[in-house]
């Protein structure tokens, strides 16, 4: 069974520059969760939802950034206009109801 | 506030030096705790799950442990391979958000 799946694996844009990152979770999971990894903030949740409703967005650090979920296989992340301070990468997980998360293998975004 | 702390930062070893890494919470209600191993330019890779104080769970060399306010990923006669960032992220009850401390970075030396 394939595992969760996110594009691009690289991204590089300039500042000010739209960014949509894609994330597709494990079938039959039910809860999708996005996470920012920086060296200096270590993984931080940004948002999760649940039967593609978002749950909690408190971890949105700012109106630039929009997640969607227009069904149970595709969500995306949507950095607009993109800064060089959201380089970090970026992880989609997945899990059913409470249970364990499996990650993606991550989206490294640099913004010039 | 909830609360992950993990220790050492990094940690150095000789092939077949056992050792233990620590992850220390404070939360409000333990729902799980969870153990991740990464490896660079991967995303965390599930290892472990613990529910309630005394529960231990073994993969072949990692055994993880946990207590009322601590859990140690113990590592017995460790390879190179085991080279990796040992993440350890808590949920508390009623939600499904992970808080993850900041990992330690294990080196395995042959």
């Amino acid at each position: 069974d394939a595992g969760v799946i996110q594009s691009p694996r690289h991204e590089v844009t300039e500042m000010g520059q739209e960014v949509t990152l894609r994330c597709k979770p494990i079938s039959g999971h039910n809860s999708l969760f996005w996470y920012r990894q920086t060296m200096m903030r270590g993984l931080e949740l940004l948002i999760y939802f649940n039967n593609n409703v978002p749950i909690d967005d408190s971890g949105m650090p700012e109106d630039r950034f929009s997640a969607k979920m227009p069904n149970a296989s595709f969500s995306t992340l949507k950095i607009q206009p993109s800064e060089p301070r959201d380089s970090a990468v970026y992880f989609c997980a997945s899990s059913f109801l409470e249970e364990t998360q499996y990650f993606g293998p991550g989206t490294r975004l640099l913004v010039l | 506030e909830d609360q992950v702390t993990q220790s050492p930062e990094a940690l150095r070893l000789q092939e077949g030096e056992s050792s233990s890494l620590n992850c220390s919470y404070t939360v409000s209600g333990l729902r799980g705790l969870f153990w991740y191993r990464q490896d660079p330019g991967k995303g965390p890779e599930f290892l472990f799950t613990l529910y309630s104080a005394g529960e231990e769970k073994e993969k072949e060399r990692l055994k993880a442990t946990l207590t009322k306010k601590e859990s140690f990923l113990h590592i017995t006669a460790p390879k190179p391979e085991d080279s990796a960032t040992y993440l350890c992220a808590v949920q508390t009850s009623g939600t499904y958000k992970y808080i993850f401390g900041t990992g330690t970075r294990l080196k395995v030396l042959a």
